[in-house]
């Protein structure tokens, strides 16, 4: 089993709707938690980043931290075309450990016109 | 400011060659990681390195290795290319270890055939 599960998708929706991505994961030492959005061909891009449980909101983006379920979501607002991307979502354990980021596998988000 | 630039973007080898990855970080970063990207396995940490120091490890075979120069650019070299080892190699800064966001560069495809 791996540490960090993720839905791979494609998840489809039209434009306008809200996105919700999730990622549940299996060690609880993580503490640091990432949303990265990556385009086709290019590398991730960071998005939101979150320091232990709570919520974090950013223009159309709102990242929620679960650590009691070890669960991590991401919504995104009023999506749009643009926004049609591969999100990841990252983790690590203490800050000796900041760079050793575990990732799961990625959601293919289509928004449609 | 410019962001993480990597060198080469695309490489084609051969079986049994090596190989040099070049990364630089954004200005005044002084963490670097990589990661091996690839559709079966995702994005897997391969190594990180502050202040020319080694700090984390994945489990890759020792063919992967690093290096980071005092200007905090850094380089990764594999040994003995074998065909699995095609993917895309990511390079990641943060501006210093074990806090801050971590910055992603465009990548290097490296095709083995």
């Amino acid at each position: 089993q791996k540490e960090v599960e993720q839905d791979p998708g494609p998840l489809s929706v039209p434009e306008g709707a809200i996105v919700s991505l999730n990622c549940t994961y299996s060690n609880s030492a993580f503490q640091y938690f990432m949303w990265y959005r990556q385009y086709s061909r290019k590398g991730p891009e960071l998005l939101m980043y979150t320091y232990s449980s709570g919520n974090k909101e950013d223009g159309r983006f709102t990242a929620q931290v679960d650590k009691s379920s070890k669960y991590i979501s991401l919504f995104i607002r009023d999506s749009q075309p643009s926004d049609s991307a591969t999100y990841l979502c990252a983790m690590s354990a203490n800050s000796d450990s900041w760079g050793k980021l575990q990732f799961g596998a990625g959601t293919q988000v289509v928004v449609t016109p | 400011k410019a962001g993480v630039t990597q060198t080469p973007r695309y490489l084609i080898k051969t079986r049994g060659q090596q190989v040099t990855l070049s990364c630089s970080p954004i200005s005044g970063h002084r963490s670097v990681s990589w990661y091996q990207q690839t559709p079966g396995q995702g994005l897997q940490f391969l190594f990180e390195y502050f202040s020319e120091t080694q700090r984390n490890k994945g489990n890759f075979p020792g063919r992967f290795s690093g290096r980071q120069f005092s200007n905090s650019r850094s380089e990764m070299n594999v040994s003995t290319l074998e065909l699995g080892d095609s993917a895309l190699y990511l390079c990641a800064s943060s501006a210093q270890q074990g806090a801050g966001e971590q910055y992603f560069g465009p990548g290097t495809r490296l095709t083995v055939t």
